[in-house]
């Protein structure tokens, strides 16, 4: 059974730092491509950025493009979101969630995604 | 690039079917057939309905079946049932912009 944990996130001043994990299980972690996609209170479903499956493709939404960094350890199993000079827009729910096909092809849909981890920027 | 377009909300009663739409344009929805469907339930994570446009995981009921036409999809859901409330989000790859992936921006069902 696919199973994704997020941790590491809380409640952090604007201009602040939070990297968010997800441990995977259940599955070849290797072999799929992982993204992030946040939910603000309230609000709809936003993707914030994909990674391939060997690490060497990311890709960002352009609105934290320049401020979060993906990264995932595949030796770990766990994929990694650091989120750098965090804005108050940032506030969300951050799920993590797994590419529907294996391999290097990027189908852009998530079968797989975790609970989710609550990030608040505020002061 | 702008979220997809959905309904804010759509009703039905019990058996009956419902559809919701999901308009995009040519750089997306009307590009690929990259196109998801998503429900979730409140104050729980996404569940993966539809893929590739018309695919169905295996597990997802065959009540819910997905279209495109043009720069449009559709979730249709037959024989409505009263644990299919929730939010549905439509999803579409972006191609080779800089945003590769677009939600739309959700639609609540409610069984009445």
């Amino acid at each position: 059974e696919v199973q994704l944990l997020e941790s590491g996130g809380g409640l952090v001043q604007p201009g602040g730092s939070l990297r968010l994990s997800c441990a995977a299980s259940g599955f070849t972690f290797s072999g799929y491509a992982m993204t992030w996609v946040r939910q603000a209170p309230g609000k709809g479903l936003e993707w914030v950025s994909s990674i391939s499956g060997g690490g060497g493709g990311t890709y960002y939404a352009d609105s934290v493009k320049g401020h979060f960094t993906i990264s995932r350890d595949n030796s770990k199993n766990t994929l990694y979101l650091q989120m750098n000079s965090l804005r108050v827009e940032d506030t969300a729910v951050y799920y993590c969630a797994k590419e529907g096909v294996y391999g290097s092809s990027l189908l852009w849909y998530f079968d797989s995604w975790g609970q989710g981890t609550l990030v608040t920027v505020s002061s | 690039q702008s979220a997809l377009t959905q309904p804010a909300s759509v009703s039905g009663s019990p058996g009956q079917s419902i559809t919701i739409s999901c308009a995009g344009s040519r750089s997306d929805v009307g590009s690929y057939n990259l196109v998801s469907w998503y429900q979730q339930p409140p104050g729980k994570a996404p569940k993966l309905l539809i893929y590739e446009v018309t695919k169905r995981p295996s597990g997802v009921s065959n009540r819910f079946s997905g279209s495109k036409s043009g720069n449009t999809a559709s979730l249709t859901i037959s024989g409505l049932r009263t644990e299919d409330e929730a939010d549905y989000y439509c999803c579409s790859s972006a191609g080779s912009s800089s945003l590769k992936v677009v939600f739309g921006g959700g639609t609540k069902l409610t069984v009445l």
